[in-house]
């Protein structure tokens, strides 16, 4: 089994909301991670989980939360966004700590802020 | 800080062409390289990993080759298909999880 699912597969959201996206791996992958993606862009990353450490791209605004309860789940915590934080957001994970494996993504959610 | 360039950014061919992608990296101080596929509004899909220590890798109709020295790779498709269009992304290995993706060559294979 090679793959990661993501839920909600759409997500339309106030400003004022508090929503969460979950990712699911049963692939015993140690790395999972949280990307964003705008049209016609590429994915910029935002967060890593490995080993239960985790790792936050700077310029991530903190109304983004992740968590990691365990494994083989992520879950990315949402709440007061901006119109701009509108894009397809991809989950993905891998084997190896050091990052030399290979990355299996997820199908995203595609997160509309009104 | 390490940038990634794809050429070219748009590419439409008839169906049974090879075809060249080419991906551009500024630090060859890189972990790998990973090609990847996107549908329109899909997750990605991992085609070909180079390690940092490989020249080239195959899979089917397609060949993925490093230059690292150079601070490039192509990603040759063979006798292409209408299936083939999707967006072709590169990403350059850092280390430590840290990726960075180029902005991708969206295909269109023209029956």
């Amino acid at each position: 089994d090679t793959e990661v699912t993501q839920t909600p597969k759409h997500l339309v959201m106030g400003m004022t909301n508090k929503k969460s996206l979950k990712c699911e791996q049963h692939m015993g992958h140690r790395a999972m991670y949280w990307y964003k993606q705008k049209a016609k862009k590429p994915p910029e990353l935002m967060f890593v989980y490995s080993y239960e450490k985790l790792s936050i791209n700077e310029s991530v605004p903190s109304r983004f939360s992740p968590e990691c309860p365990n494994s083989s789940l992520l879950n990315l915590h949402l709440h007061a966004l901006q119109p701009e934080d509108s894009a397809l957001y991809l989950c993905a994970s891998s084997q190896d700590r050091s990052g030399s494996d290979t990355q299996y993504f997820g199908p995203g959610t595609r997160l509309t802020v009104l | 800080k390490q940038e990634v360039t794809q050429i070219p950014a748009a590419l439409s061919v008839p169906e049974g062409e090879n075809l060249v992608l080419n991906c551009s990296f500024t630090d060859s101080a890189i972990y790998n390289l990973q090609w990847f596929r996107q549908d329109p509004g899909k997750g990605l899909t991992s085609l070909l990993l180079i390690q940092s220590s490989q020249r080239e890798q195959t899979s089917g109709r397609l060949n993925a080759s490093l230059d690292k020295s150079s601070g490039r790779s192509t990603l040759y498709i063979a006798a292409s298909q209408p299936g083939d269009s999707a967006t072709y992304l590169c990403a350059v290995g850092l280390g430590g999880q840290n990726f960075v993706f180029g902005p991708g060559t969206r295909l269109s294979v023209l029956p």
